[in-house]
């Protein structure tokens, strides 16, 4: 079982939708998390850090529940730019340490 | 801009060769990550290093890759002899180890053992 868990999808929504992405984790121990954005045959760029309390950055909100494990990702009104793939990171601790990726999740936003 | 540079962008190369990777990471960045990508795997974390000395090579097959940092100024990834499997995406990222900073990919080398 790997230690970071996305249903790989693809997720395929109309452009206006709101789509929501999970991930879970194993370890417990784990104290930062992130969502990096993949485009087609580009290098992974971070999207926001996710925090205790979730935080919000335009469309996208993230959210964490420690006592379940598991992040999530809400995109709303999304857009044909939208599409990409979405990689739920965790790490080990609270400053740049050991990023572990989990599979991603595939979107498209379809006209 | 400050970026990851990663040479060569692309190799191909014939099964039992020796292929080099190198990373430059972002001037002051002290973490270095090298991850592989493929469809089937995803990313996977393959060495870290935190002030050029290696903290964690447990995702590495020991036996034909290894990792260095040289001086701050490179990384560099080896895999001698290289295999059909080896075949994948590979990026370095580097980071700050300092509150929740990110890590910065670079454009990844596209491998292709033959």
């Amino acid at each position: 079982r790997k230690e970071v868990e996305q249903d790989p999808g693809p997720f395929n929504v109309p452009e206006g939708a709101t789509v929501a992405f999970n991930c879970t984790y194993s370890n417990s121990a784990s104290q930062s998390f992130f969502w990096y954005r993949q485009d087609c045959r580009k290098e992974p760029k971070l999207l926001m850090s996710v925090y205790s309390s979730g935080n919000e950055d335009g469309r996208f909100t993230a959210q964490l529940n420690r006592a379940s494990q598991y992040i999530s990702l809400l995109i709303r009104d999304s857009k044909l730019s939208d599409s990409a793939t979405y990689l739920c990171v965790v790490s080990h601790r609270s400053n740049t340490g050991k990023l572990i990726f989990g599979q991603g999740t595939t979107l498209q936003v379809k006209p | 801009d400050a970026r990851v540079t990663q040479t060569p962008r692309h190799k191909v190369t014939e099964m039992g060769q020796e292929v080099t990777m190198r990373c430059q990471p972002i001037l002051g960045h002290n973490t270095v990550f090298w991850y592989r990508q493929t469809m089937m795997q995803g990313l996977e974390l393959l060495a870290y290093f935190r002030n050029r000395a290696p903290l964690d090579d447990s995702g590495m097959p020991k036996d034909r890759f290894s990792a260095e940092m040289p001086d701050a100024t490179l990384a560099t990834l080896k895999i001698q002899p290289s295999e059909p499997r080896d075949s994948a995406v590979y990026f370095c990222a580097s980071g700050l180890e300092r509150g929740n900073t990110e890590a910065f990919f670079g454009q990844g080398t596209r491998l292709t053992v033959v």
